[in-house]
């Protein structure tokens, strides 16, 4: 079983919809990630999470939010999807013994129509 | 804030070797680190430099010069599944998250 699991992997939804993406993992990190990548503009940093009770925005939060519903659990929602959000998204988790290491899930694409 | 430049694409044939370069800027520095992504595929680690100098695992190998803002990644002894993206990434001193470089395409032909 892969240690960073992201569900869906694939999505297609319309303008409008509200959407959550979720990951979870198993490596007992207590920091993660959420990060979005369009072609050319690599790795864009959405919301982190240090433990529970810590959210920060990233680079790119508008339209965005997060929960953090345990040390295990951070999951991405888009309140009211537009095509500008059609991306390809990663979860992602350190330790923070290791923070220069981290690590990925599989992605999830995401299509707004 | 941090900026990183790499080349956005570079090509070699299979045996070779090929350097991946990175220039940063930041207001501080806690290392540089690399990572490989096939297409369709996941982000992976690859190596990290907090210190000047050059760190080897295996055919791949990254070099820091703090003094320059430069980094680098060797890949020798190309083989077609390094085909793939390349990221340089700093970790921003505030807030303790990476900041990634857009990546390089690395093409290997045979």
């Amino acid at each position: 079983d892969a240690d960073v699991t992201q569900t869906p992997r694939n999505r297609i939804t319309k303008t409008g919809k509200r959407i959550m993406l979720e990951c979870s993992q198993t490596k007992g990190h207590d920091r993660m990630y959420w990060y979005r990548q369009d072609p050319g503009l690599g790795l864009r940093l959405i919301y982190y999470s240090f433990d529970v009770k810590d959210i920060n925005k990233g680079e790119i939060s508008d339209g965005y939010s997060v929960s953090r519903q345990a040390q295990a659990k951070f999951s991405l929602s888009l309140e009211s999807a537009i095509p500008n959000q059609t991306a390809l998204y990663f979860c992602a988790t350190s330790d923070f013994r290791a923070k220069n290491i981290q690590y990925f899930g599989a992605g999830t694409r995401l299509s707004v129509l | 804030g941090q900026s990183l430049e790499q080349p956005s694409e570079v090509t070699a044939v299979e045996g070779a070797i090929v350097q991946i370069n990175c220039t940063y800027q930041t207001s501080g520095f806690y290392g540089l680190s690399w990572y490989q992504q096939h297409d369709g595929g996941a982000p992976t680690f690859l190596s990290y430099n907090a210190l000047d100098g050059l760190e080897e695992t295996g055919r791949f190998s990254s070099f820091l010069s703090r003094s320059d803002s430069y980094g680098y990644l060797l890949l020798q002894e190309l083989q077609m599944k390094d085909s793939a993206s390349y990221f340089c990434a700093v970790r921003d001193t505030g807030f303790q998250k990476l900041v990634f470089g857009t990546g390089t395409r690395l093409l290997v032909s045979p």
